[in-house]
């Protein structure tokens, strides 16, 4: 099946600092990739929908000076958060899509648990 | 209201019991539906992907979807301890870029 690799899983960090998270299709090219963001006991809410050669579409309320994405090629999304803070603390969630044409060929990262200090 | 609610649990069975997880939802615009299994602190996987009303049966997991009654649920037959993880409906809109909704999921424990 197809495989996303997130990467890293886990992430400390002091306040102010930026932290880079990655999001790889590791067996198919994806031309979309998603990121989420998910707070305990709460659903995924997407944040931005990142396209291969193009800037990415962000959801109301997210800042995209804050939350920069760069999709450089068709394996790889790249999620950088800037002057981490500590509310910025949450479990990031990259997927993509294998056939853009249905929701069925949507594939998850494994996630990456971001605290700031 | 959010568009998509969903009862957090915690929902605690013992083995082989029959399992049913619901959600509500408010969008009547809302055609696919799905159903994700989470493990504490991984990535969401899919279960089951419905289009429309109807039931889908896939191994011990049935999906419904009753759209008049914006209502879907996942019944688990058999329920094992490692279907002990978080469940989370989502659903959209027609079109594969359209944005998943997600309910805040529910957690389950099944117990030897």
């Amino acid at each position: 099946g197809a495989v996303v690799s997130q990467h890293p899983s886990r992430v400390i960090c002091k306040s102010g600092t930026s932290v880079k998270i990655e999001c790889r299709s590791l067996d198919f090219q994806a031309t979309t990739m998603f990121w989420y963001r998910q707070f305990p006991k709460q659903s995924l809410m997407l944040m931005a929908t990142s396209n291969e050669g193009s800037k990415a579409t962000y959801e109301q309320g997210v800042e995209k000076d804050k939350f920069l994405i760069n999709h450089a090629s068709l394996t790889l999304s790249t999620l950088t958060v800037t002057s981490a803070h500590p509310e910025d603390s949450s479990f990031y969630i990259c997927s993509a899509t294998l056939d853009s044409a249905t929701n069925e060929k949507l594939f998850f990262g494994s996630g990456t648990q971001l605290s700031v200090l | 209201q959010k568009e998509v609610e969903q009862d957090p649990g915690p929902l605690s069975v013992p083995e082989g019991a029959i399992v049913s997880l619901n959600c509500t939802y408010s969008n009547s615009a809302f055609q696919y539906f799905m159903w994700y299994r989470q493990y504490s602190r991984k990535g969401p996987e899919l279960l089951m992907y419905t289009y429309s009303s109807g039931n889908k049966e896939d191994g011990r997991f049935t999906a419904q979807v009753d759209k008049s009654s914006k209502y879907i649920s996942l019944f688990i037959r058999d329920s094992q301890p490692s279907d002990s993880a978080t469940y989370l409906c989502a659903m959209s809109g027609l079109g594969g870029y359209n944005k998943l909704i997600f309910g805040a999921g529910t957690r389950l424990a099944v117990h030897p």
